[in-house]
């Protein structure tokens, strides 16, 4: 059975707090994804990588930074946290079709 | 441009049929997927359709694929409470391009 998996299902932080969100697929594929999904404006892509240590800006990369030092471990880092860095992260992998992990809901106080 | 284009909402009752609907722009489209979100949940992949394709069948749902209005739809027969979800329309891109394009998602409600 394929797997994304976010190493926390909720997660609560203050103003101001690094904050690493862990995501790890276990089908050795290439492409890996950063969203965040707020109500009523569907998914935006944050980041995605395409091999090891290659990144790309999504569409709203401002705020946030990537790690991809394994094929299978996509990390997502907000330096500084912020109170509008509250939403649903969703991270998922690709070769052909796009597989989800559960999301990480972060709340920034 | 790149968008897809869904309603947010659609409400039917239980029993009856569902038809939720998605437009694309970029013709060169070559793969459309349509996705489900349960609450509180990730997303699952439900069904896809090739671009090559009219239309494709899979128990209670049926996709179908109008490539000269860059229109499809997902409909599902026989709606369950279950079946209440977000669901979302995608297309895939061929060559290169690994990004999939989103739309914003359509809501569906069933009322018992």
């Amino acid at each position: 059975d394929v797997k994304v998996t976010q190493s926390s299902r909720y997660l609560v932080k203050r103003t101001g707090e690094k904050v690493f969100l862990e995501c790890v697929q276990d089908m050795d594929h290439e492409n890996m994804f950063w969203y965040r999904q707020d109500p009523g404006l569907g998914l935006r892509l944050i980041y995605f990588s395409y091999d090891v240590k290659m990144k790309e800006k999504g569409d709203i990369p401002e705020g946030y930074s990537v790690s991809r030092e394994k094929k299978e471990r996509f990390s997502l880092i907000l330096e500084s946290a912020s109170t509008n860095q509250t939403s649903m992260y969703l991270c998922a992998s690709r070769r052909g079709e796009q597989f989800f992990g559960p999301g990480t809901r972060l709340t920034v106080l | 441009g790149e968008d897809v284009e869904q309603s947010l909402f659609l409400s039917v009752r239980e029993g009856d049929s569902s038809v939720i609907n998605c437009t694309y722009t970029d013709s060169s489209s070559t793969y459309l997927y349509w996705y489900k979100q349960e609450p509180g949940a990730g997303l699952q992949l439900l069904t896809y359709i090739f671009s090559n394709m009219d239309m494709k069948q899979d128990q209670r749902l049926t996709v179908l694929l109008n490539k000269k209005d860059k229109h499809l739809s997902l409909r599902i027969a026989d709606t369950q409470t279950g079946d209440s979800a977000i669901y979302f329309c995608a297309e895939s891109k061929g060559g290169n391009n690994r990004k999939l394009i989103w739309g914003l998602g359509t809501s569906l409600a069933v009322n018992p």
